[in-house]
């Protein structure tokens, strides 16, 4: 099993632009979650999906943050435009079943916003 | 909604010490407790897990119990290794929050 993967490793942009991060979820897990983890705030959950369909995005701290999963491997979330206070580890995972399953995190993108 | 802290945030121990690290929860309806380990500049990894149904759980080294009157729960790992310098997660899941809520972490130093 090839776990979660998630591309960039590393993005360094300057403000203003438009950031976006891609995640591929295990085969067969139909939940995929998006978090952002800081020192300051730990790890935040900022979205999920149930069968390609967001089901929370309570999390997205402002409307400059979006996310989409076109099908079942593969989910997007974009940051446009980008500010230096976005800059964090941003880690994706994937489960099979909602609440009482193990959840496996992908490698994470470090993000620079410069 | 769910709400877990982990205590300590910060833990030191000599090497072939025994280390413990405590969560509590507030939901009782929850009833799925996994640990996560995380090396620096990594993803955070699953190393145990435990239900509601059992109140302790053993994997070499390490063992969660339960306390699910209390509603809190510990991870235990006995004879330190510098490998086990850390940060360790708490999470919850299984009660009316979908996903797993998380705690704030424990930064673990095994001092050689």
């Amino acid at each position: 099993d090839a776990g979660v993967i998630q591309s960039p490793r590393h993005e360094v942009t300057e403000m203003g632009q438009e950031v976006t991060l891609r995640c591929k979820p295990i085969s067969g897990h139909d939940y995929l979650f998006w978090y952002r983890q800081t020192m300051m705030r730990g790890l935040e959950l900022l979205i999920y999906f149930n069968n390609n369909v967001p089901i929370d995005d309570s999390g997205m701290p402002e409307d400059r943050f979006s996310a989409k999963m076109p099908n079942a491997s593969f989910s997007t979330l974009k940051i446009q435009p980008s500010e230096p206070r976005d800059s964090a580890v941003y880690f994706c995972a994937s489960s099979r079943g909602r609440r009482d399953q193990p959840q496996h995190f992908g490698d994470g993108t470090r993000l620079s916003i410069l | 909604g769910e709400n877990v802290e982990q205590h300590p945030s910060t833990l030191s121990v000599q090497e072939g010490d025994s280390a413990v690290i405590k969560c509590t929860y507030s939901d009782s309806a929850s009833n799925y407790f996994p640990w996560y380990k995380q090396e620096l500049g990594k993803r955070p990894q699953l190393i145990i897990d435990i239900r509601s149904n059992v109140g302790e759980k053993k994997d070499q080294r390490i063992a969660v119990t339960l306390n699910k009157t209390a509603k809190h729960f510990s991870l235990h790992i006995t004879e330190t290794q510098p490998e086990d310098s850390a940060v360790y997660f708490c999470a919850v899941g299984g009660g009316g929050a979908d996903g797993l809520t998380f705690g704030k972490g424990t930064h673990l130093i095994i001092q050689p």
